[in-house]
């Protein structure tokens, strides 16, 4: 069975801090497909990145960063230099390869303070 | 913009009444899913259709039911509502499928309140 774990419900920095929001998932597959995506406090879905099971290379883009460890089953976020209008519920999906059931972690808010 | 379509954005009705929530995916995109986002249950994947036909089905109850249509877009349709149907109800689409090579864009959801 598949699970996304991210364990931190809420977080709250303030402008400018860099801030990691982690996501653990469970698989037997070989082969999935991790994924983030952002909720606005406007409601809808954002993509944000996709990222397949045997690419492990880090990705950055613009502020934003992506740490990908198959030894712990780990994908984290990273928001560098954090702003304003990087507040929302942030979550971590993992999909089999082959299935199209996507399976969401419970999403983490992130709260980001003038 | 994702380029996917959902109506009604929100939506009010009363216990017991029937709804018809109504989605048309991205151009060219043949994979169509239902995403229902609650407090409790969080974003639970209901069901998928590609190209007309049904493929995954998620945890959907028996009271609703989807079909995609020629033309590709796709509508929910849920039935004998009750409270706890309170929900936003994401349509999603794909070029191809997510467990495959494609990336999955959402709707901006159809907010259904059950009085």
């Amino acid at each position: 069975a598949q699970k996304v774990t991210q364990a931190q419900t809420e977080i709250s920095v303030v402008e400018k801090e860099d801030v990691t929001l982690d996501c653990v998932y469970e698989t037997r597959d070989t082969t999935y497909y991790l994924f983030w995506y952002k909720q606005p406090p406007s409601g809808e879905l954002v993509f944000l990145i996709r990222r397949n099971s045997f690419d492990e290379q880090n990705e950055i883009s613009g502020r934003y960063s992506w740490n990908f460890q198959k030894s712990t089953s780990s994908f984290n976020f990273t928001i560098t230099a954090s702003q304003v209008v990087d507040s929302a519920v942030y979550f971590c999906a993992l999909v089999q390869g082959g299935s199209e059931k996507l399976v969401f972690g419970k999403g983490t808010k992130l709260t980001v303070n003038p | 913009d994702s380029g996917v379509t959902q109506t009604p954005k929100h939506l009010i009705t009363a216990t017991g009444q029937r709804v018809t929530l109504r989605c048309s995916p991205r151009s060219g995109d043949l994979s169509v899913y239902w995403y229902q986002q609650s407090l409790d249950q969080g974003l639970q994947f209901l069901i998928q259709y590609y190209n007309g036909e049904e493929r995954a089905k998620g945890n959907i109850l028996e009271r609703f039911s989807a079909q995609q249509f020629p033309d590709l877009h796709s509508e929910l349709n849920l039935s004998s509502l009750e409270l706890g149907d309170s929900a936003l109800y994401f349509c999603a689409s794909s070029p191809t499928g997510v467990g495959n090579t494609g990336e999955l864009f959402f709707g901006e959801g159809s907010r259904l309140t059950v009085l």
